[in-house]
């Protein structure tokens, strides 16, 4: 079955303390996504990957960092994370057609 | 600046045809694609176009005109469970995708 894993899927931390959200796929797709998504704004795209070691910046990447060293694997970090960073976070997979595959996304609170 | 616009909410009753419009306003364009997201849920993939034209696909359809930088989702006999958000996407240079805001669909009996 195609999927995209996302964990965890919630998470309650303080502000500064490095935090890794990861993200997996199994459709073999070159291309994955962050997102968070805020009420009334949408999803907004953080950081994406075409392929192994190739990560861009999207709309609102700062404060985060990625890393892309296996093909299904593509993880979101925050190396100090701060209150305006709470929020909900998708990871994708975009295959043919920029049909994406969203995981179940982390809920993320910043105290 | 990028950005996509549709409207916040839309009501219709069950049966009922309803047509989500969307404009964009982006640095290039690749294709319009449609998501649908419940509570609580994560998005999932409705139906794209990269060409002018109606894409078909059961109920929902889709329609794009890159000339007036201008889609929309048509859904048609609607059911309580098509109660949900649909996001417009654009992928504007060829790699990053701008989300709209969501229109709130409200299916009544």
């Amino acid at each position: 079955e195609a999927q995209v894993t996302q964990n965890p899927r919630y998470l309650i931390t303080v502000t500064g303390k490095k935090l890794t959200v990861t993200c997996s796929q199994n459709m073999n797709h070159e291309y994955m996504s962050w997102y968070r998504q805020d009420p009334g704004l949408g999803l907004r795209q953080i950081y994406y990957s075409m392929n192994v070691e190739v990560t861009d910046k999207g709309d609102v990447p700062e404060g985060y960092k990625v890393s892309r060293k296996e093909k299904r694997n593509f993880p979101l970090i925050l190396e100090s994370p701060s209150p305006n960073q709470t929020s909900l976070y998708f990871c994708a997979s975009i295959g043919s057609g920029d049909t994406q595959y969203f995981g179940p996304g982390t809920r993320l609170t910043v105290l | 600046g990028q950005s996509l616009e549709q409207p916040s909410e839309v009501t219709a009753v069950e049966g009922a045809i309803v047509q989500i419009n969307c404009t964009y306003q982006t640095s290039g364009f690749y294709g319009l694609s449609w998501y649908q997201q419940h509570d609580g849920g994560a998005p999932t993939f409705l139906s794209y176009n990269a060409l002018d034209g109606l894409e078909e696909t059961g109920r929902f359809s889709s329609f794009l005109s890159r000339s007036d930088s201008y889609g929309y989702l048509l859904l048609q006999e609607l059911q309580m469970k098509d109660s949900a958000s649909y996001f417009c996407a654009v992928r504007d240079n060829g790699q990053n995708f701008v989300f709209g805001p969501g229109t709130r669909l409200s299916v009544l009996p």
